[in-house]
């Protein structure tokens, strides 16, 4: 079994709509973070979470938000979906020191 | 905060040849880089890294090395071959503990 999962693979929305994206790991990390992957930028960093009571906002938080349900589980919100939000997203997790992270498959979402 | 640079955004090379990507980074606090691997339709996977009390990091074929002083580091892949075929990304990590990554290179591996 993959030891970061992320749950729907792809995903296809409506402008306005609501929608979560979960993550979960069996890696017993404590960090974890979720990106956003567009074409020609790279990978940045929506939220981050360094345990079930620690959540921070990373580059580009504006539109999401996130829950930490327990040290396996970080969801992904998207309150009121726009176009823009059209990209690939990442969850990921490390150790304490933050450094080598394990990705996800991700979840490519479509608004329209 | 961190600005991370990375270029090429594409590379083509004959199978054999080696391929270099270069990155710099702005936060002269980084301490840690590394470089990550992602294939078609998968997440970004670890392939090597680099701290700052080190100058070159070799693994097989692939090597890293990192001028504190210029402030970039760079990717070496010698003898490559169609699997290496992936967009690669370079990262440093400062003061923030957190990662920044570059915006890729697409690196082809002509047979």
């Amino acid at each position: 079994d993959a030891d970061v999962t992320q749950t729907p693979r792809n995903r296809i929305t409506k402008t306005g709509k609501r929608i979560m994206l979960e993550c979960s790991q069996t890696k017993g990390h404590d960090r974890m973070y979720w990106y956003r992957q567009d074409p020609g930028l790279g990978l940045r960093l929506i939220y981050y979470s360094f345990d079930v009571k620690d959540i921070n906002k990373g580059e580009i938080s504006d539109g999401y938000s996130v829950s930490r349900q327990a040290q396996a589980k970080f969801s992904l919100s998207l309150e009121s979906a726009i176009p823009n939000q059209t990209a690939l997203y990442f969850c990921a997790t490390s150790d304490s020191l933050g450094r080598w992270q394990y990705f996800g498959p991700g979840t490519r979402l479509t608004v329209t | 905060g961190e600005n991370v640079e990375q270029h090429p955004s594409t590379l083509s090379v004959q199978e054999g040849d080696s391929a270099v990507i270069k990155c710099t980074y702005s936060d002269s606090a980084s301490n840690y880089f590394p470089w990550y691997k992602q294939e078609l339709g998968k997440g970004p996977q670890l392939i090597i890294d680099i701290r700052s009390n080190v100058g070159e990091k070799k693994d097989q074929r692939i090597a890293v090395t990192l001028n504190k002083t210029a402030k970039h580091f760079s990717l070496h892949i010698t003898e490559t071959q169609p699997e290496d075929s992936a967009v690669y990304f370079c990262a440093a990590s400062g003061s923030a503990r957190q990662l920044t990554f570059g915006s890729g290179t697409q690196l082809t591996v002509l047979p």
